[in-house]
């Protein structure tokens, strides 16, 4: 059971547009940065969202992150196949004293 | 360009210590602003955090796995180890080193490394 709760799929047709939800509590979310990241099985995940909203260099603008309260959100515009992967969002529990991920999104482009 | 690269014994029996290393290269270990993290991935489950360690001996361990983890630095090698003791086939994963900005940020990885514990 993971502290951060994120939908186990989510899909949508080429060219369209998703969201993945990421839901915590005070302890996380709300008053840490959210890094999201992108894992293709056998490869190392790649960062891809930082400090809630905040893309590093090489991360195209299709990709967006955004808080609110309690909950954090990935944005991807312009769906394109070579976005099917694994999505998790990660942040600090002040509470545990832990870095927490949550439990995976797997995308499918249709 | 930053690369981190995990190494260590792919195979290890239940209750003994699994020792892996992360050798870090085109930057230092021992720089103030980072941290430098293990995480790993189950087969069909998700990202785990195991801990974190900065290079003046600061660390954070998943509570789950505390009493069982240790993490440190050595800067004279560039390197970061992780120990994990009394291991059981549960902690059969992908092992992941990271570097991080701050605690949250895992900013570049390791291509990772298969442990299977198994008798």
């Amino acid at each position: 059971q993971s502290v951060l709760t994120q939908p186990p799929s989510v899909s949508a047709a080429p060219g369209q547009k998703v969201t993945i939800s990421c839901s915590g509590s005070s302890s996380n979310i709300e008053n840490n940065y959210v890094s999201w990241y992108q894992h293709l099985p056998g490869t190392a995940p790649k960062l891809l969202i930082y400090d809630d909203n905040s893309r590093p260099s090489g991360i195209p603008d299709r990709f967006s992150g955004s808080k609110s309260g309690t909950s954090a959100t990935l944005g991807i515009t312009g769906l394109q196949t070579g976005d099917e992967a694994d999505y998790y969002c990660g942040t600090w529990d002040s509470s545990l004293s832990a870095g927490v991920f949550g439990g995976g999104t797997k995308l499918t482009v249709l | 360009q930053l690369q981190l690269q995990e190494s260590g014994p792919g195979l290890g029996k239940p209750s003994e210590t699994l020792s892996l290393t992360c050798t870090v290269s085109g930057g230092s270990v021992g720089s103030s602003s980072y941290y430098w993290g293990w995480i790993r991935q189950s087969p069909g489950k998700g990202l785990e955090w195991i801990g974190s360690v900065h290079y003046s001996g600061s660390t954070f361990y998943n509570p789950s796995l505390k009493s069982r983890v240790a993490i440190s630095v050595d800067t004279s090698k560039n390197q970061i180890s992780l120990r994990l003791s009394s291991v059981t086939a549960a902690d059969t994963a992908v092992y992941f080193c990271a570097r991080q900005q701050g605690l949250t940020n895992c900013d570049h990885w390791g291509q990772g490394t298969q442990v299977t514990v198994s008798s």
